[in-house]
């Protein structure tokens, strides 16, 4: 069956330091795939999204992810966190366009000063 | 007013009662969703819209009732719900049914069943 997951339930960070947040899938083939964030008390902000072409994908707030096909994965990182980055983060994917799109369960991320 | 506003920001309503959240978005979008986040769980797709005619309902309770009439608008009408369905409900809304840009949520109302 199809799903996604990430491993990592709850990570903190210090801020300033490099993040990584992991994101793994099981699709017959190269899926739509997704990252959002999720503020206390708000609804899910759209980060980047992988269709195809290069597999390093710039998103909004200083964020990136990298497609690795052999490792069914898409991996959320940032050179450098802020405070204000402490939210619950969300993989998606989906098979095709038409198909349903699949959350994992979420990583919530805390960053100390 | 832009984006995805859902109203209201949060519901406390007995077994017995009927109340609706509502959706609007000023995107231009044509598809529209319902989801559920319960905790410790990941999200539930409840149903969509396209073009304000229903294309998906995910195995939803009766007691949950959209409604769609238009594409910038959409209901959720509930009745007598039981106190698991407490969860933030969360509207999203995508330019085409194919959501390859993703969706834009609404900040979502918090339901609470007592």
């Amino acid at each position: 069956a199809q799903s996604v997951t990430q491993p990592d339930i709850h990570i903190t960070v210090s801020e300033g330091a490099s993040l990584e947040l992991r994101c793994n899938y099981s699709y017959g083939a190269t899926p739509y795939l997704f990252w959002y964030v999720q503020s206390p008390g708000q609804g899910l902000q759209l980060l980047l999204k992988y269709f195809s072409g290069d597999t390093l994908v710039q998103g909004i707030k200083g964020f990136e992810a990298e497609f690795k096909r052999s490792q069914s994965s898409f991996n959320l990182r940032k050179p450098s966190v802020h405070w204000s980055d402490a939210a619950e983060y969300f993989c998606a994917a989906r098979a095709t366009s038409y198909d349903k799109v699949i959350f994992g369960p979420g990583t919530s991320l805390s960053v100390i000063p | 007013e832009t984006g995805v506003t859902q109203t209201p920001r949060h519901l406390v309503m007995g077994m017995t009662n009927k109340k609706s959240l509502k959706c609007e978005q000023h995107l231009g979008h044509n598809a529209m969703y319902w989801y559920k986040q319960s905790a410790k769980k990941p999200l539930e797709l409840m149903f969509v819209y396209n073009f304000k005619e229903q294309t998906e309902n995910n195995s939803v309770p009766s007691r949950f009732s959209p409604e769609c009439p238009n594409s910038s608008h959409l209901f959720l009408h509930l009745h007598t719900l039981q106190p698991e369905d407490s969860a933030l409900y969360l509207c999203a809304s995508s330019p085409d049914r194919t959501a390859n840009y993703g969706y834009t949520f609404g900040s979502g109302t918090r339901l609470t069943v007592v």
